[in-house]
């Protein structure tokens, strides 16, 4: 079946360095990759997403390529602020099953000044 | 923005009784909902799918008469957890999809953490 993979946090950085949170997935066909993010005291909210390969989601700084032929989805942005600081989780719909997410097990960033 | 309203957002409950969680559209119609489970350290795990007027349909695994859903309006769906035991206490958390957008990202609750004494 369906699965993420996505590393383990938590992460912590100081303020403006740069962030990648891996994630790899295994699914049969052409699945659609997100990254939902989720703040302290909130529900999940959609961050990006890439519906076919070497598409590239964007949102708040934050990137991710949709990479076929080695399978990830890996999050990276440039430099990251304190209000960064949630769980991301990376997911994916496959093929035909639209809006039934495999999520993966959620990575913890801590920013610091 | 869609907004997903759940509650309670925390529960203690003793074992033998039973848990209902809400799960309300507030600003948009969902035919679709979806329950999910969070263990501690692990990832979001899909429970059932929860469709307007019909049954739930439950993932494998996932008893069906240990987790009613009930979904009777297009703004609300429900998860009783019935006859709960400490091995139930985990996070649930519920998502809607905008009725007729099956291709929309989902728009998830805060989540409800039950633990069961």
């Amino acid at each position: 079946g369906d699965s993420v993979t996505q590393m383990e946090g938590p992460v912590t950085l100081s303020e403006e360095a740069f962030l990648t949170i891996n994630c790899t997935y295994t699914a049969t066909g052409y699945p659609s990759l997100f990254w939902y993010v989720q703040y302290p005291g909130e529900g999940l909210q959609l961050l990006l997403k890439a519906t076919k390969a070497d598409d590239k989601g964007s949102n708040k700084g934050f990137e991710a390529t949709y990479r076929k032929e080695t399978t990830s989805f890996h999050l990276e942005k440039g430099s990251v602020q304190v209000s960064d600081s949630a769980v991301y989780f990376c997911a994916l719909s496959g093929t035909g099953t639209a809006s039934k997410l495999t999520f993966g097990t959620g990575t913890r960033l801590q920013v610091t000044l | 923005g869609a907004v997903v309203s759940q509650h309670p957002s925390w529960v203690i409950c003793k074992s033998g009784t039973s848990v209902k969680i809400e799960c309300r559209s507030l600003d948009f119609q969902a035919t679709t909902m979806f329950w999910y489970r969070q263990f501690p350290k692990q990832s979001l795990m899909l429970m059932a799918t929860s469709n307007e007027g019909s049954k739930a349909t439950y993932e494998q695994g996932v008893e069906k008469d240990k987790f009613l859903i009930n979904h009777a309006s297009l703004t609300l769906s429900t998860l009783t957890v019935t006859s709960a035991h400490p091995e139930d206490s985990s996070f649930y958390i519920c998502s809607a999809l905008l009725e007729g957008r099956y291709n929309s990202p989902l728009h998830f609750g805060n989540g409800t953490r039950l633990t069961v004494t």
